[in-house]
């Protein structure tokens, strides 16, 4: 079974510093990762995922992560914070199996993000 | 193009009633999920249709909880009868693949029904 963990529910960052949000995932088998952005008052956006394809994915709204294997890591950046980002921010993990491809998701992380 | 959407936004009701909840998905998308946030926990997979098919129900709580997606469009979600831990965000979500096992497949999520049990 996958699971995944996001270190620090809660993130507090000044406007146009780094934003840097944790994400860490166990699977025994390769697994496709995911970044999904809720503001308020609305459903999950997906803001990236990672199919194997390339280990830096580029998403929207300027942010990236890189799958790092040895880590078991695939952390959420951005290098300039705007006010717009406060949301609260999803990993999740999925891999190939038989029973389909429900996503396991990690407990979120809250970004504000403060003038 | 509509996105995922949910009935009703908020529900309230005392333990020992009857609730259903309505996703209606992306058109087109056969794929159709079931997630679940209990308050300070993560989100969960509750269950996965494809089409009318059930794919996964590995997540459904217990028998309280019926899930039904008639003719492969919208789908219901039962709670019969509520208790004070069904409390929380039920999410929906659609995708598109027409395998329902391809991981990468981008799952699109309503805005949530959130359900209060007194």
């Amino acid at each position: 079974a996958q699971s995944v963990t996001q270190l620090g529910s809660h993130v507090s960052v000044s406007e146009g510093a780094l934003v840097l949000l944790r994400c860490n995932y166990s699977s025994s088998v390769p697994p496709y990762l995911f970044w999904y952005v809720q503001y308020p008052n609305q459903g999950l956006q997906l803001l990236l995922k990672y199919t194997s394809a390339a280990t830096l994915v580029k998403g929207i709204n300027g942010f990236e992560a890189e799958f790092k294997k040895s880590e078991t890591s695939f952390h959420l950046t951005k290098p300039s914070a705007h006010m717009s980002d406060a949301a609260e921010y999803f990993c999740a993990v999925s891999v190939v199996g038989d029973a389909g491809n429900m996503l396991t998701f990690g407990g979120g992380t809250r970004l504000m993000v403060k003038p | 193009e509509a996105g995922v959407t949910q009935f009703p936004s908020h529900s309230v009701i005392e333990k020992g009633q009857t609730v259903t909840l309505r996703c209606d998905p992306i058109s087109g998308h056969d794929n159709l999920y079931w997630y679940r946030r209990v308050m300070g926990k993560e989100i969960k997979f509750l269950l996965h249709f494809v089409k009318e098919s059930k794919q996964d129900e590995s997540g459904m709580p217990n028998n309280r909880f019926l899930a039904e997606r008639t003719g492969g469009t919208y789908s219901t979600l039962k709670v019969q009868p509520a208790e004070l831990e069904d409390s929380g965000v039920y999410f929906c979500a659609s995708s598109q693949d027409r395998t329902g096992v391809l991981p990468t497949d981008t799952q699109y999520f309503g805005p949530g029904t959130r359900l209060t049990v007194l």
